[in-house]
């Protein structure tokens, strides 16, 4: 596969904080990216996506920020809950594919 | 949002024998479908991507083989994880879309524990 497969960061916010959540993804040609919620021993949820032409879009408490320059997805969640406790990824698709390739993830602790 | 569904979400089998798992997309046809592997506390690994009527495109060291993919119609794909062995057990997941740079509908995820 192509995502790399290391054993994921984790990332403690304290309940009501702010979380900021960081994706660099390897291909200069994709052009939609979304980020996935994954909860212990099941499949990923859709959170959010983005367009290559945006830089950002905003959710209900959350936001996607990209960008192209250098790579870089980010994932803001606002006032963060016990409930976001989670593994994030991003994920990307390249123009022309209904390829995704998925970042290493970061795992969410929310701490009370 | 659109369904996806797998089945089963776990099964344990027999080291030697042959395991299907099915992914259907419940309310939509999907064009494309696809296969990931996952180990614990691992990304997403990309196996095959699956369109319907064609064969699968395998990713690079993944035995074609071994993971037999059948996607006989627009809303359903198949997964045989032929003569498992303990090194097979892994969380599979599959995905539909319904369209090119669209958003992928995961399924829960299928538990194989190879004994």
């Amino acid at each position: 596969g192509e995502s790399v497969g290391l054993h994921l960061p984790t990332l403690s916010v304290q309940e009501g904080d702010n979380s900021i959540i960081n994706c660099a993804y390897s291909n200069s040609a994709s052009d939609y990216f979304i980020w996935y919620k994954q909860e212990s021993g099941k499949g990923p949820q859709f959170i959010i996506d983005i367009r290559s032409n945006m830089d950002k879009r905003q959710g209900q408490r959350v936001t996607v920020l990209l960008n192209k320059t250098v790579k870089h997805l980010s994932l803001q969640i606002a006032a963060t809950q016990p409930g976001d406790s989670a593994v994030y990824f991003c994920a990307e698709n390249g123009s022309g594919t209904y390829k995704y390739i998925f970042g290493t993830g970061t795992r969410l602790k929310v701490l009370a | 949002g659109a369904v996806v569904s797998q089945h089963p979400s776990w099964v344990i089998c027999k080291s030697g024998t042959s395991v299907k798992i099915e992914c259907r997309s419940l309310d939509f046809q999907a064009t494309t479908m696809f296969w990931y592997r996952q180990f614990p506390k691992q990304s997403l690994m990309l196996m095959a991507t699956s369109n319907e009527g064609s064969k699968a495109t395998y990713e690079q060291g993944v035995e074609k083989d071994k993971f037999l993919i059948n996607h006989a119609s627009l809303t359903l794909s198949t997964l045989t994880v032929t003569s498992a062995h303990p090194e097979d057990s892994s969380f599979y997941i599959c995905s539909a879309v319904k369209g090119e740079n669209t958003e992928a509908f995961f399924g829960q995820g299928t538990r194989l524990t190879v004994v």
